[in-house]
């Protein structure tokens, strides 16, 4: 049982190139969430997914787009690459039945844009 | 909406000491309220967690933390630092009317000193 999966662990891109980050989760987990982690901001929601076929914007989304290829895996896709999304990527999964209400979170993916 | 302020973004105590971490949110329901742990270059791991009931929950490796809804706070305790307990914590709360969407705090790393 591995949890929540990322992949890469680190990235380098430079401003204008695009990449996808992956996530995976072997929990049966409805509810998915990517998270960015900057320094003194804690961290910062940018997309979710309450279900299975569905993704809503979160706190900072612009620059990002999410694909929920399945219940397992939830991606997040730069675009256009720029230095203000130099950062810490967390993927996270929660239940989402009632009663639940713990978020599970992975090791995390470090992007620099230069 | 719902925010999360944690006092001092940096914490030093002697191992021994008592840790004392504060967390005062502000959310327009009633909160469900969360401590995560993050040690260097991990992804975050619940400590706690405060849905219902009892005010005064224990969690994981010794810690403590108390809901105080007069005070909109929820701070996290420890009796005795130890060594291990180095690392930063987020406190987050979650409104059920929001999607259960967590909102953290900027994090507070613990130093503690030998």
């Amino acid at each position: 049982n591995a949890g929540v999966t990322q992949t890469p662990k680190f990235q380098v891109l430079k401003t204008g190139q695009s990449m996808t980050l992956q996530c995976a989760q072997d929990m049966n987990h409805n509810s998915m969430y990517w998270y960015r982690q900057d320094p003194g901001m804690g961290l910062r929601l940018i997309y979710y997914s309450a279900s299975e076929g569905t993704t809503d914007k979160g706190e900072v989304p612009n620059g990002y787009n999410v694909s929920r290829l399945n219940k397992r895996e939830f991606s997040l896709r730069l675009e256009s690459a720029a230095p203000s999304q130099t950062s810490v990527y967390f993927c996270a999964s929660k239940e989402g039945g009632q009663g639940t209400y713990e978020q599970y979170f992975g090791p995390g993916t470090r992007l620099t844009v230069t | 909406a719902q925010s999360v302020t944690q006092l001092g973004s940096h914490v030093s105590v002697s191992e021994g000491a008592l840790v004392l971490l504060r967390c005062n949110y502000s959310s327009s329901v009633p909160p469900y309220l969360f401590w995560y742990v993050q040690y260097p270059n991990q992804g975050l791991q619940l400590l706690l967690k405060y849905t219902t009931g009892a005010t005064l929950v224990k969690g994981i490796n010794g810690f403590e933390a108390e809901f105080k809804k007069s005070e909109t706070s929820f701070h996290l305790t420890k009796p005795s630092a130890h060594m291990s307990d180095a690392a930063e914590y987020f406190c987050a709360v979650s409104d059920m009317n929001a999607g259960n969407m967590l909102t953290f705090g900027g994090g507070t790393r613990l130093m503690v000193k030998p």
